[in-house]
């Protein structure tokens, strides 16, 4: 069974900075990863979606990475904003069957 | 376009009771896939509906059921609610094609409270 891990389980930064969020994955063979944000009580957002063929995806702000070989997948924000203040969640698509597999998610904290 | 619509947003249920909770997915989506999220156990894969057919199933017991209309409308029930069911549940729908490589489109959730 495919188990995601996402380290660290909580980040603050300050306003401005760049910063790296991971993902890990222990099956190697999936379809495709997304990431997606999820603000309290709300429900996720889809933020950037990497199909297993591809190395990286790139949207404004936000690029995402993916080595199947290393089963880790990185999420990079460049000059963060408090706006991003959210949780982010790595979810591994085993069979392109729509069954994510979801990480536990990393608490990002952009201090103004 | 419209995105995901989940109905009712809240809901307070008693021990025992059932529930049924309604999703529609974004128009011209016909795959719903359906996630309990909980502080302990993170997000669960529930179930999965692909034109009317659950095509996937996660490990939940069968108190937890689901179907699909011919319109992509999908709703599931929880039968003999227990204090554990207490959730956020999710439904995704997407639009299930190559081209997208199956991108999921998230609902804002029902928020199940049991008593």
């Amino acid at each position: 069974k495919q188990e995601v891990t996402q380290i660290p389980a909580a980040l603050s930064v300050p306003e401005g900075e760049n910063l790296v969020l991971n993902c890990s994955f222990t099956d190697s063979a999936i379809y495709n990863l997304q990431w997606f944000r999820q603000d309290p009580g709300k429900g996720l957002t889809s933020l950037l979606l990497i199909q297993s063929s591809q190395r990286e995806q790139t949207s404004g702000r936000l690029n995402a990475s993916l080595d199947k070989s290393s089963g880790r997948s990185t999420l990079y924000i460049a000059a963060s904003q408090p706006g991003d203040s959210a949780t982010y969640l790595c979810a591994a698509d085993q069979t392109g069957a729509n069954n994510l597999f979801f990480g536990t998610g990393t608490r990002l904290t952009v201090i103004p | 376009k419209a995105g995901v619509t989940q109905t009712p947003r809240y809901l307070i249920k008693t021990r025992g009771q059932q529930v049924t909770l309604s999703c529609s997915p974004i128009s011209g989506h016909r795959s719903v896939s359906w996630y309990q999220q909980t502080p302990g156990q993170g997000l669960q894969f529930l179930f999965e509906y692909f034109s009317e057919t659950q095509r996937n199933k996660g490990n939940f017991p069968g108190r937890f059921s689901g179907r699909q209309f011919s319109n992509s409308r999908s709703e599931m029930n929880v039968s003999t609610l227990e204090l554990g069911d207490s959730a956020l549940y999710l439904c995704a729908s997407s639009p299930f094609s190559l081209s997208s490589y199956n991108e999921q489109f998230f609902g804002p959730g029902t928020r199940l409270t049991v008593l």
